[in-house]
């Protein structure tokens, strides 16, 4: 059964220090999104992504973050300069038709120290 | 504003038993509810989903209903298993524009006792 895959599961950073989190969505889906979770609490929307480029934001979303699919398989998600707060589960999740169920990968847990 | 929220933080249960799993929503523009289960240090699965047009849809031991009335949605289980602990959240879709963000609600969080 084809999945959504996330590289790292976890990564530890410095405040301040740039990451990447990356995301292999399932092959023929054309919809992109990422979530974060912070521990405990609901799984909140951060972007969503379709044909090169972004379709909706929500305000955590800021300019230190960006969002890449650099080439036909891969989907990112860029922090600029990491706070303490950004430490959560960050969910990659695509869909095939925009309008239908979201498959969400395993997560890459954020921790800024 | 925009909000998902379920009645119940916890719900404990027995094998066996029937589990519901309740959901207020606010935005009376969604048209596409979803259920996941999420265990624990994995990402959301997919349950089940409902559209708008629709009151009550069933899957493999789940039934979802949609009251568009009181804006309210549930999850019944029936004959919950141990493996179906876990935390259950209701999200729902406020618009009707492709590729748009899904708005999760708290979970619950649904414990088996065998």
């Amino acid at each position: 059964e084809p999945e959504v895959t996330q590289t790292p599961s976890h990564q530890v950073t410095q405040m301040g220090q740039e990451v990447i989190l990356r995301c292999v969505p399932i092959s023929n889906h054309l919809y992109f999104y990422w979530y974060r979770q912070i521990l405990g609490q609901k799984v909140e929307f951060l972007v969503s992504f379709y044909n090169n480029e972004i379709s909706e934001k929500s305000e955590i979303f800021d300019d230190q973050f960006s969002v890449e699919r650099p080439d036909g398989s891969n989907f990112t998600l860029k922090i600029r300069s990491t706070k303490l707060e950004d430490s959560a589960m960050y969910f990659c999740a695509s869909s095939a038709t925009g309008s239908g169920e979201q498959f969400f990968g395993p997560g890459t847990r954020l921790t800024v120290l | 504003g925009e909000s998902v929220g379920l009645h119940l933080p916890t719900l404990s249960v027995q094998e066996g038993d029937n589990s519901i799993i309740n959901c207020a929503y606010s935005n009376s523009a969604s048209d596409y509810f979803i259920w996941y289960k999420q265990e624990s240090g994995k990402g959301p699965q997919f349950i089940i989903d409902i559209r708008s047009n629709m009151d009550k849809r069933q899957g493999q031991r789940v039934t979802v209903l949609l009251n568009k009335t009181v804006k309210h949605l549930s999850l019944q289980i029936a004959a919950t298993q141990p493996g179906d602990s876990a935390v259950y959240f209701c999200a729902e879709r406020p618009t009707n524009q492709a590729g748009t963000a899904l708005i999760f609600g708290k979970g619950t969080t649904l414990s088996v006792s065998s």
